[in-house]
């Protein structure tokens, strides 16, 4: 199973918006609506900010919102903040495995 | 509060093996599916193991299949990862992570394995 595709680096300044795309195939991310989004700052541990491709648990700012549109999700960020500089990472249920992106570090200029 | 803690990491030789633990806590473990994930330095993450809460459904990456196993112990709120026949490129951060639906909403701060002679 190969990784999703995310684009390396994607950058803003505070209170714009930012969107990371997530490119899969059939087999994952366009099977099924079972995608999900990570965010991870250097030396922690990763937090599940996005599930079931659109739903935010409660304790994500809903400034973080998610899409999906063929074999491609995407994570978007309004008004971006400082503290939302970190890697992200999309993950797809894929059958019996789950397979993740390739990450993609946002950066807040 | 849910809280995941990862034991058991350190430094292993080639073909060594190493058991990881991972003690529940601020939940019904045994409700839950559980997960295990992985991350080489500087790289993206990488799913492992998946164990149903009855053990009775595992799944794993290919490149684990035969060399790693996931068990638990609801009683103990425990997960397990033994790991044999390590290589160079098992090394890596492991998290566990509780399951919930198809994403994973809780993850401990994990252990440091390095595959090393």
């Amino acid at each position: 199973q190969s990784a999703l595709t995310q684009p390396r680096s994607v950058s803003g300044s505070p209170g714009q918006s930012v969107t990371i795309s997530c490119t899969g195939t059939s087999s994952d991310v366009g099977g099924y609506n079972y995608v999900s989004w990570y965010q991870q700052h250097p030396g922690k541990a990763p937090k599940l900010m996005i599930y079931d491709v659109t739903k935010r648990p409660s304790r994500v700012p809903d400034r973080f919102s998610g899409s999906k549109s063929g074999n491609t999700a995407s994570l978007t960020i309004s008004g971006l903040q400082a503290e939302d500089e970190a890697d992200y990472y999309c993950c797809s249920f894929a059958g019996s495995p789950y397979v993740f992106g390739t990450g993609t570090k946002v950066t807040v200029v | 509060e849910v809280q995941l803690v990862e034991s058991g990491g350190g430094l292993v030789q080639p073909g060594g093996s190493l058991r990881l633990s991972c003690a529940a806590s601020g939940f019904t473990f045994s409700n839950y599916w559980m997960s295990w994930v992985r991350q080489a330095p500087g790289k993206g993450l990488e799913w492992v193991a998946n164990v149903r809460e009855d053990e009775t459904e595992k799944f794993y990456v290919d490149s684990v299949k035969g060399r790693f196993t996931s068990s638990r112990d609801n009683a103990k709120n425990s997960l397990y990862l033994q790991m044999n026949s390590l290589r160079a490129e098992d090394t890596a951060i492991y998290y566990c992570a509780k399951y919930n639906g198809y994403a994973l909403d809780y993850w401990g701060q994990g252990t440091l394995v390095t595959v090393s002679s």
